[in-house]
C-alpha cells in the first residue's frame, strides 16, 4: 500500500466550477498535511497546510481533513484557467520528519 | 527573505560519470530534503538532513548520497550515473524543529544522463 494516494486524474472542470481533489494516507498517526500546486516544468508550490480535523479556507481553496478516515481533500471554488496544474498531497510521517507525496492529480480548467 | 536556491539548474552528464547538486535553504531553516521527480514515479524521497545529520533516508541505492554543511547548505551526489537517473531533482527547505513545519521547494536541477 502506498503511503499517500490521490484520486486518479486527469480532472477536467469548466471555468467557474468546483474542482474536488482527494487524498488518503496510510500512517494513522500523521498530524501534518499539505497541498502543493505544480505547474508544468516548475517546482511544487505550497498552497495549503492543515493540521486539525475539519475545514480550512484560504481564498478559493478549502482543505478538509478527517483523521479518523485518514482522508484529506482540497476544493477549488470558482476554478480559473490559471488553476490548471498538478496538485500534490503531502503527509508528514507520524514518527519521523519525512514528507511523503502522492502521485498528484492533474487538473485542467477549460474556458 | 531569499527562497531556496538550487544550482545548477540544468546538467547533462554521460553515463558512468558522477554529479554534485547544491541546495541553499531559506535563511534560518535547518532541514533540507531531497526528492527525485520523474514522470512515471512522481516525487520520490531521497533523504533529509537536519543540523548536518542525515535524519531520514528513502529507498535509493548507495550511489545517491548527500551531506549538509554547518551553514545548512546541502549537496547531493550521484555516482556512476545511469540513464534512469535522468530526472528533476528538488530540494525542500523547512524549519525542521518539529514535524509539522511547512516545506518550500527550490526551482530544481534538471539532470539528463546520456
Amino acid at each position: 500500500q502506498k503511503e499517500v494516494e490521490q484520486n486518479s486524474g486527469p480532472l477536467s472542470v469548466p471555468e467557474g466550477a468546483i474542482a474536488s481533489l482527494n487524498c488518503t494516507y496510510s500512517d494513522r498517526g500523521s498530524q501534518s498535511f499539505f497541498w502543493y500546486r505544480q505547474y508544468s516544468g516548475k517546482s511544487p508550490e505550497l498552497i495549503m497546510s492543515i493540521y486539525s480535523n475539519g475545514d480550512k479556507e484560504d481564498g478559493r481553496f478549502t482543505a478538509q481533513l478527517n483523521k479518523a478516515s485518514q482522508y484529506v481533500s482540497l476544493l477549488i471554488r470558482d476554478s480559473q484557467p490559471s488553476d490548471s496544474a498538478t496538485y500534490l498531497c503531502a503527509v508528514n510521517g507520524a514518527n519521523d520528519y519525512k514528507l511523503s507525496f502522492g502521485a498528484g492529480t492533474t487538473v485542467t480548467v477549460r474556458a | 527573505k531569499a527562497g531556496v536556491t538550487q544550482t545548477p539548474r540544468y546538467l547533462i552528464k554521460t553515463r558512468g560519470q558522477q554529479v554534485t547538486l547544491s541546495c541553499s535553504p531559506i535563511s534560518g531553516h535547518r532541514s533540507v530534503s531531497w526528492y527525485q521527480q520523474t514522470p512515471g514515479q512522481g516525487l520520490q524521497f531521497l533523504f533529509e538532513y537536519f543540523s548536518e545529520t542525515q535524519r531520514n533516508k528513502g529507498n535509493f541505492p548507495g550511489r545517491f548520497s548527500g551531506r549538509q554543511f554547518s551553514n545548512s547548505r546541502s549537496e547531493m551526489n550521484v555516482s556512476t550515473l545511469e540513464l534512469g537517473d535522468s530526472a528533476l531533482y528538488l530540494c525542500a527547505s523547512r524549519d525542521g524543529l518539529a514535524g509539522n513545519t511547512e516545506a518550500f521547494f527550490g526551482q530544481g536541477t534538471r539532470l539528463t544522463v546520456v
